[in-house]
């Protein structure tokens, strides 16, 4: 599964959009994209995947260049609620039992 | 609602004891995956299972042993509870290897 680098800490005003990037330069054609968070004290919860087409749901916009060698999570409106570790992992959409391998991920504080 | 449930949040052992660390999930998954998390190292994988009775090393599996007889139930084993196996343990499972995985709470472990 491909590397990928995210910023240690971010922070982002509450109501605002928040705005988290990942590179993954050496991604390869079928590897996917997945974000994944955990908020303080309890276990990682997923957010949204894509492959090369945008991507979005109730929580989150996915944004994959079209290289595809970064991506943005969006957080359209972000609350306090929002504030967490957020995990971008490449992986094989069919792989090894379907592991996760994490990085050190985005701590991202959202202000009142 | 998917729910993946650890047996206990906070455990302390001592060193040399046998512990056993129990997860069940209620939805049927075929997959489910022990991670430790740790303080500047991320959740790392230790062992998995995709079937019952099924299991696979992942990439840090000294130490531990683990124990799948029924599909909802993934027990994790420390056969000689060590201080260096204090730590996070957070149990996951999945449907399949593809789809997202859905966390427990974690298990806080602290070997004196």
């Amino acid at each position: 599964d491909a590397k990928t680098t995210q910023p240690p800490s971010m922070d982002c005003a509450e109501g605002r959009a928040a705005n988290l990037p990942c590179n993954h330069s050496t991604i390869s054609g079928n590897e996917y994209v997945y974000w994944y968070r955990q908020i303080h004290s309890q276990g990682p919860q997923y957010i949204i995947h894509g492959l090369k087409n945008n991507e979005t749901n109730e929580m989150a916009s996915l944004i994959i260049t079209e290289d595809r060698k970064s991506s943005t999570l969006i957080l359209p409106h972000a609350t306090l609620r929002d504030t967490a570790v957020y995990y971008c992992i490449v992986r094989l959409f069919y792989n090894q039992g379907g592991k996760l391998i994490f990085g050190q991920g985005t701590e991202l504080s959202v202000k009142p | 609602d998917v729910k993946v449930t650890q047996s206990s949040r906070y455990l302390v052992k001592r060193t040399g004891e046998k512990v056993f660390l129990e997860c069940v999930q209620d939805m049927d998954h075929e997959n489910m995956f022990w991670y430790r998390q740790d303080p500047g190292l991320g959740l790392r994988l230790i062992y998995f299972s995709y079937d019952v009775k099924m299991k696979e090393k992942g990439d840090i599996p000294e130490g531990y042993s683990v124990s799948r007889e029924k599909k909802e139930r993934f027990s994790l084993i420390l056969e000689s509870a060590s201080t260096n196996q204090t730590s996070m343990y957070l149990c996951a499972s999945t449907t399949g290897s593809y789809n997202e995985q859905f966390f427990g709470p974690g298990t806080r472990l602290t070997v004196l």
